[in-house]
């Protein structure tokens, strides 16, 4: 069963605006993983998060986890066209455990 | 070539044959994972190795066999493919459970349709 819940399924976004996904869990994470696919493609990392508010980012991509390491969010600022895809969250639960993912945000960023 | 390769990309086989789909890295991770993705329900753990000889089944293992020999092959093996196998196979290897280790490379993946 997914135990990572991910919003929204679908988005389409004109280029140059800014975007968040969300991704919850009803169960403390031990990390949480950001990755993204494109069609036809395996899925690349894109950053792990593992302390409860931390942030990080990476060109325009930035990633939060929160207080309680119970949900994490992934804002794209000024889309572009590059940025279309499949975005999955995956979750760590205990440290000792395979990693648990989303179903996925396909993103869809339109001229 | 280096990295994590998947065999063959693509694949059509009939209902009741048996069909093997194939994961090799480079970096000779410990650990290695199978998840299929479908719509609807994203990507799901099917079978991981922690090491050679150790396999573990993850959340959908019913119909498929896995063996790991060698630290660097982890193939997969539908013993009788049914259309509800039909799928995107996605191969994965980690260097450890521990968070800042725990980054998964994906294989580009296996699309299987099942007649």
């Amino acid at each position: 069963s997914q135990e990572l819940e991910q919003s929204p399924q679908s988005l389409i976004v004109q280029e140059g605006k800014n975007l968040t996904i969300n991704c919850t869990s009803s169960k403390t994470l031990y990390g949480l993983y950001w990755y993204k696919q494109k069609y036809g493609e395996g899925l690349i990392f894109l950053m792990m998060l593992q302390k409860g508010g931390e942030e990080k980012s990476h060109e325009k991509i930035t990633a939060k986890l929160d207080e309680k390491k119970q949900q994490s969010s992934l804002h794209i600022t000024a889309s572009q066209p590059s940025h279309a895809g499949i975005y999955l969250c995956g979750a760590d639960k205990t440290g000792n455990t395979p990693l648990v993912f989303g179903k996925g945000t396909r993103l869809s960023v339109i001229a | 070539d280096a990295g994590i390769t998947q065999s063959p990309r693509y694949k059509i086989t009939e209902t009741g044959r048996q069909v093997t789909l194939m994961c090799h890295q480079t970096w000779s991770h410990s650990y290695m994972f199978w998840y299929r993705q479908d719509l609807g329900h994203g990507l799901r753990l099917i079978y991981y190795s922690a090491a050679a000889d150790i396999t573990d089944k993850g959340e959908v293992p019913d119909g498929y066999v896995v063996s790991r020999s060698k630290t660097e092959n982890f193939p997969l093996t539908l013993e009788s493919a049914t259309r509800s196998q039909t799928s995107v196979y996605f191969c994965a290897s980690s260097e450890s459970y521990r968070p800042i280790y725990n980054e998964q490379f994906f294989g580009p993946g296996t699309r299987l349709t099942v007649l």
